[in-house]
């Protein structure tokens, strides 16, 4: 089947610690998105990438770093610089360069300690 | 002004009844309009997509209206199942990123 998938689904870090979000897709898509919802927010974008080996920050990336060395994959490290890194993570895929829609992943859910 | 604005409700409608939902954009520019649905603690899923031309899907409609600058997503017949919370997306042109709104609550009770 077709998706994208997050592990894991929870994560527990303490203070000071970097952490990396896993995000794998098998749709063929280009553009690749990570995303922070906090709890009765809207999603906020923390980087974005539309093509291999090339990303760019989105509202919110301090804090955070991408690298998009396959086409399938687009991890998310949250450094111990983010001061507040509680929140639902949430990746996304969609076909590049278009107004396609995106399809999400289930979401890691990172609790700091 | 935010560029995408949702009324975050709760809209609270017991079984059977009719709802609606608005959400206005400020990119008059804007190409692309979609509905998701996202459930308690859940990734965010494709309702629907919002043409010129309106869209149905069995008991859910959407329409798009650009000189007023805002999107509609009608409800009729709600279920229980229909709890939760419906983000509006829109994607200004030329720039591929999309803009969530922040949803809105549905909640039918019985």
């Amino acid at each position: 089947d077709g998706g994208i998938t997050q592990s894991p689904k929870y994560l527990f870090r303490k203070e000071g610690q970097n952490v990396t979000l896993s995000c794998e897709q098998n749709l063929n898509h280009d553009a690749m998105y990570w995303y922070r919802q906090d709890p009765g927010q809207g999603l906020r974008l923390i980087y974005y990438s539309q093509i291999v080996n090339d990303f760019q920050k989105g509202d919110i990336a301090e804090g955070y770093s991408v690298s998009r060395e396959k086409k399938e994959s687009f991890p998310l490290t949250v450094t111990s610089a983010q001061k507040n890194p509680t929140a639902f993570y949430l990746c996304a895929s969609r076909i590049g360069s278009s107004y396609n829609e995106q399809f999400f992943g289930p979401g890691t859910r990172l609790t700091v300690l | 002004r935010k560029e995408v604005e949702q009324d975050p409700g709760p809209f609270n409608v017991p079984e059977g009844a009719t709802v609606a939902f608005n959400c206005t954009y400020s990119n008059s520019a804007s190409q692309s309009f979609f509905w998701y649905r996202q459930d308690c603690r859940k990734e965010p899923k494709l309702l629907m997509s919002v043409y010129s031309s309106g869209n149905e899907d069995g008991r859910f409609t959407a329409q798009l209206n650009r000189a007023s600058q805002y999107i509609s997503l009608l409800i009729r017949d709600s279920k229980l199942s229909d709890s939760a919370t419906y983000l509006c997306v829109v994607t200004p042109g030329g720039s591929y990123i999309p803009t969530f709104g922040r949803g809105t609550s549905l909640i039918v009770h019985p």
